[in-house]
């Protein structure tokens, strides 16, 4: 267990669904990174969260949209799914100061028929 | 802008052997990190070794280590003594600490190690 926790493990939905990804980053850890792994595009950052707010903004679109809460876990939600956005989304986390380590969780596979 | 950049798509190495994985970089911050991930067929993200652009010595973890070479952007990872368990996806990745880094890590396309016994 990597400390990082993401739910679901695998979801498949329909085109034009709506689904939300959940991420619980490790104890301490501040920022918390989406990242979506497709089979022709690698690895693409999506977007960053550090203690409630967004930080930074990646190849995200405009049909995601991501928040960290209070207690800091994360949601990403892809609504209007299409059947490019099939894919392995992944939640990491971060410390602060100089502990540089990421820590990636389980991924969530989505598959869009 | 930064960019990581992985040559190798695919590569084979004979069990017991060393291997060298290549990964070239390109940023203008002269302070940032370079990690390696191993991504077995499971899925998920395994971190194997991070090499600081300050850092004196090339950094070593077990069998691993990384040929930092700042000169030429380039930190490719060698795998010592390669064992059936190696075979996996392998991630080159970086990320920058200037004014404007936010911390995000921005990753290769990945090379495919598969080990032959």
């Amino acid at each position: 267990d990597s400390g990082v926790t993401q739910t679901p493990k695998h979801l498949i939905t329909a085109t034009g669904q709506r689904v939300t990804l959940r991420c619980s980053p490790r104890s301490g850890d501040l920022s918390v990174y989406w990242y979506q792994q497709s089979l022709d595009q690698g690895l693409q950052f999506l977007i960053q969260y550090y203690n409630g707010e967004e930080r930074a903004k990646g190849n995200i679109l405009e049909r995601f949209s991501a928040q960290q809460f209070p207690d800091l876990h994360s949601e990403l939600n892809l609504s209007s799914l299409e059947l490019g956005d099939s894919a392995l989304y992944f939640c990491a986390s971060s410390g602060t100061g100089a502990n540089y380590g990421y820590t990636f969780g389980s991924g969530t596979r989505l598959t869009v028929v | 802008a930064q960019k990581i950049t992985q040559t190798q798509p695919g590569m084979f190495v004979q069990e017991k052997e060393a291997v060298t994985l290549d990964c070239t970089y390109d940023t203008s911050d002269p302070s940032y990190g370079l990690f390696w991930y191993k991504q077995p067929s499971s899925g998920e993200m395994i971190f194997l070794i991070y090499q600081g652009s300050y850092d004196q010595q090339n950094a070593t973890e077990g069998r691993y280590s990384l040929n930092f070479q700042k000169a030429r952007k380039s930190a490719n990872l060698v795998i010592s003594a390669s064992q059936l368990g190696d075979s996996a996806m392998y991630f080159c990745a970086m990320r920058t600490f200037g004014s404007s880094n936010t911390g995000k890590l921005i990753f290769g396309q990945g090379t495919t190690l598969q080990v032959k016994p």
